[in-house]
């Protein structure tokens, strides 16, 4: 079954620190992966996405994701970490067959200490 | 402008009671999603929709019903049968798995 894992609950950064956020999936075939961010009380806006080509994609807000497919990881990153960046990160890949949808990681909860 | 609206923002249920949440969007897509938040357990899909009058079961819609008149609208109920109903809701629109489109989310409190 697809599944996705983020090791880590919560991550306390500085501010201009940089930032790498673990994904690990498991999916039968080639994944469509994707990093949302999601303020407080707010819905989900996609940072990137992965479907094929080049193994480091580039998002918005200055984020980057590295897909590795013989580790099974698409982990985000940002070499400076701003305060605006506090969030939760949700990692999430698609999932095929019968119906389409995406599958969510539990979540990572950012802080950044000024 | 597009988007994808949710209403209301906040909903407060009575033990026993049905409650209607409203998902609109004017994308234009043919999927529609709703997915259930809890602290540390990521989203959950509840029910989903590829087409008009079509609708499948998620992980988790047991006490939950949908229903999909139009294609702009995919309203969920959370009905006396779901025992622990207060969470987060969020609706999602979506061509294929490509990438999915959120709305701003009902908080739903049982009183």
């Amino acid at each position: 079954a697809q599944s996705v894992t983020q090791p880590d609950i919560h991550i306390t950064v500085s501010e201009g620190a940089s930032l790498e956020l673990r994904c690990n999936y498991s999916y039968g075939a080639t994944p469509y992966l994707f990093w949302y961010v999601q303020s407080p009380g707010q819905g989900l806006q996609l940072l990137l996405k992965y479907f094929s080509g080049d193994t480091l994609v580039q998002g918005i807000k200055g984020f980057e994701a590295e897909f590795k497919r013989s580790q099974s990881s698409f982990n985000l990153r940002k070499p400076s970490v701003h305060w605006s960046d506090a969030a939760e990160y949700f990692c999430a890949v698609g999932a095929a067959g019968g119906y389409n949808k995406l599958i969510f990681g539990a979540g990572t909860r950012l802080a950044v200490h000024p | 402008d597009g988007g994808i609206t949710q209403s209301p923002k906040y909903l407060f249920r009575k033990e026993g009671q049905n409650v209607t949440l409203s998902c609109e969007q004017n994308l234009n897509h043919d999927a529609m999603y709703w997915y259930r938040q809890d602290p540390g357990q990521g989203l959950r899909l509840i029910y989903y929709s590829q087409i008009v009058n079509d609708f499948q079961k998620g992980d988790i819609a047991e006490g939950y019903s949908v229903s999909r008149e139009k294609k702009e609208s995919f309203p969920l109920t959370v009905t006396s049968a779901q025992k622990n109903p207060t969470a987060f809701y969020l609706c999602a629109t979506g061509s294929g798995i490509t990438e999915a489109f959120f709305g701003q989310g009902t908080r739903l409190t049982v009183v």
